[in-house]
């Protein structure tokens, strides 16, 4: 199983930023590093995804570590529908997913 | 924006009966999988499926269950004789270029062995 390591969980006020961090230190060089995240009751929804630069597209952007070791995930403006947990999942060969147990965000108003 | 489709949202079996969860693919996506999710659990892999077969299985995946594309646009997952444990949320997913590529999920099957 491709390993990550998030908090398991981080508070947020509405509309200041959020950075969400992950660690991955035995992360291959072909393995993309994907960002999910999952409402109550809904399928997990894709955020961004990246290889080694880093990304942005109009949920978010993701840091990736210059060692590729670690990533950040940035919420610029967070809103109450940002509240869900995230995911930081490796993509292998097969791009199978293995899920973690990912960060609860909370967002308070 | 296009997105996958599960069907039912919510099925309701006798244990020992046979139940097919229903998917339908993005329609130009090559690769397809699915996973499952017991409540309060892990998201978990079950199998990919590209070019007409099984690209890998998860140890979950045992002779119960089995995949298949019968025409082109659905996916079914097939799970033989159902057990308690089967109840779980199952999900469809699907992209079009592998690890290339984010995989786009449904909002799942809620499947409920009785």
């Amino acid at each position: 199983d491709a390993k990550t390591t998030q908090p398991n969980s981080m508070e947020s006020n509405e509309e200041e930023p959020v950075h969400l961090p992950c660690n991955h230190s035995t992360i291959s060089g072909t393995d993309y590093i994907h960002w999910y995240r999952q409402l109550p009751s809904q399928g997990p929804e894709y955020v961004i995804h990246g290889l080694t630069s880093n990304v942005n597209n109009r949920m978010a952007s993701l840091a990736i570590a210059e060692d590729r070791k670690s990533s950040t995930l940035i919420l610029h403006r967070a809103t109450l529908r940002d509240a869900a947990v995230y995911y930081c999942i490796l993509g292998d060969n097969f791009n199978k997913f293995y899920f973690g147990s990912g960060t609860k965000l909370n967002v308070k108003p | 924006e296009p997105e996958v489709t599960q069907t039912p949202s919510h099925q309701v079996t006798q244990m020992g009966q046979e139940v097919i969860l229903r998917c339908v693919p993005i329609s130009n996506h090559l690769y397809f999988y699915w996973y499952r999710q017991i409540l309060g659990q892990k998201v978990e892999f079950l199998v990919s499926f590209y070019n007409n077969e099984i690209s890998e299985k998860s140890e979950i995946f045992d002779d119960q269950f089995s995949v298949e594309r019968p025409d082109g646009s659905n996916f079914t997952l097939k799970i033989r004789s159902t057990k308690l444990e089967d109840s779980a949320m199952y999900f469809c997913a699907s992209s079009d270029q592998g690890r290339r590529q984010p995989q786009h999920f449904g909002d799942g099957t809620r499947l409920s062995i009785l």
